[in-house]
This record gives structure tokens, C-alpha cells and sequence, in this order.
């Protein structure tokens, strides 16, 4: 079974830019969570997608924004880029939603603002 | 608000002796706690769950409510388990279901 795939895997962009990263998870996964991962702050969880529902959401601000397809699929997309948005991000899929059986995370995109 | 402390960012333990990572949380529900593991250049992954009450590469945790701790051992350390290790407990609640993450620890082990 192929694992979690996130693209693409590095991008530079400066600030007020848009990004957008994709992730895909393992077949029959219905549920992809999204993580920031910085040094100082660690994994800080963004939102969860299920079944194209946004089921749980993150302390993270209105230009954080995701969506998932019918095949599963996700994006996270972030407007108005700042400097902070540097990180590490990473999806992770599962069979259920809110964490409740294992997560498989992929390889992450690292994300560098200029 | 929900929290889990890792007090250790760095743990080097000699091969052969015993290794206990830290882990406390603070939450008002009732927990449901994790371990996962990164080693290098592999992907974050998922060493147990207190609910399962198994031992994962000999590694062992145990839920200890009183004490608000989760602490992952094992008792003869090897090599290949150095990694970063995530504490992570599941929140619960209407639209807030979420793992919440330490920052973390890594462990060396010295030959």
C-alpha cells in the first residue's frame, strides 16, 4: 500500500504571496489531519478533513484555510504569507476522525518565506 | 487549556541501560495518550497507545492518572532507538477533536 504523499515537498515563497500544498492520502482513508511543525512550537494541529468535512479546527488564523475532495485528497492553502509561516507541514491520514485510530504521516512540505 | 509537557528536549542514555522519556499532560476529560516516533529520515510514526497496553519494540507506558503522566520506558536501550519521541493526547469534544502534540524529545544512544 502506498503511504501518505504530500507535494510538493519544498517551496519558497515571499511574504503576502499564497501557497498552496497538497496532500493524498493511503487508499481508503477517509480522514486528513494538517500539522505545523516549527522549533519552537513543535507539531501544532491545523484542521481535519472527513469525508470533505472540515470536522475539527486548530488555533490557527483565517488565512490557514484547507478543503478535501470526494477521492480524499486534501489541500491546505495560506494567503497573505508572513514570515512565521515558515515550517514544516505535514498531513497525516487515518481510517477514522479526531485522532482516535493511528495517523500516517507523510514526508511534510517544508515551506520557506522570504 | 490542554497541554503536554515534555520536560526533556534531549535524553543520552549507553546502550544496555534503562530509558524512561517523560511525559505529563494536564486535561479535565478523560485521556486517551500516544507515543509516536520519528527516526532519521523516515516519516513520523505511531510506537503505542495506552489503550492497547502493549510493548512496542520493548518499549512500554503506562497511564498513571494520579500523577498525570505517561512516561514511555524500556528497560535495555539499543541502538536503533535513537529517534525523536512525541508525546500526543487525543482532545475530545464537539468540533475539537484533535491530537495535541509535545515538543518532544531526543534520544542518543551511546554505544
Amino acid at each position: 500500500k502506498a503511504g501518505v504523499t504530500q507535494t510538493p515537498r519544498y517551496l519558497i515563497k515571499t511574504r503576502g504571496q499564497q501557497v498552496t500544498l497538497s496532500c493524498s492520502p493511503i487508499s481508503g482513508h477517509r480522514s486528513v489531519s494538517w500539522y505545523q511543525q516549527t522549533p519552537g512550537q513543535g507539531l501544532q494541529f491545523l484542521f481535519e478533513y472527513f469525508s470533505e468535512t472540515q470536522r475539527n479546527k486548530g488555533n490557527f488564523p483565517g488565512r490557514f484555510s484547507g478543503r478535501q475532495f470526494s477521492n480524499s485528497r486534501s489541500e491546505m492553502n495560506v494567503s497573505t504569507l508572513e514570515l512565521g509561516d515558515s515550517a514544516l507541514y505535514l498531513c497525516a491520514s487515518s481510517t477514522t476522525s479526531g485522532g482516535t485510530n493511528e495517523q500516517f504521516f507523510g514526508p511534510g512540505t517544508r515551506l520557506t518565506v522570504l | 487549556a490542554q497541554r503536554v509537557t515534555q520536560p526533556e528536549k534531549l535524553l543520552s542514555v549507553f546502550k544496555g541501560a534503562p530509558v524512561e522519556l517523560k511525559c505529563n499532560y494536564s486535561y479535565s476529560g478523560s485521556p486517551e495518550l500516544f507515543w509516536y516516533v520519528q527516526y532519521s529520515r523516515q516519516r513520523l510514526q505511531l510506537l503505542l497507545r495506552h489503550i492497547s497496553r502493549e510493548s512496542i519494540k520493548g518499549f512500554t507506558a503506562d497511564l498513571n492518572k494520579g500523577e498525570t503522566s505517561f512516561h514511555l520506558k524500556k528497560p535495555f536501550a539499543q541502538e536503533e532507538d535513537s529517534a525523536m519521541y512525541y508525546c500526543a493526547l487525543r482532545e475530545t469534544g464537539f468540533g475539537n477533536e484533535k491530537l495535541t502534540f509535545g515538543t518532544g524529545t531526543r534520544l542518543t544512544i551511546i554505544p
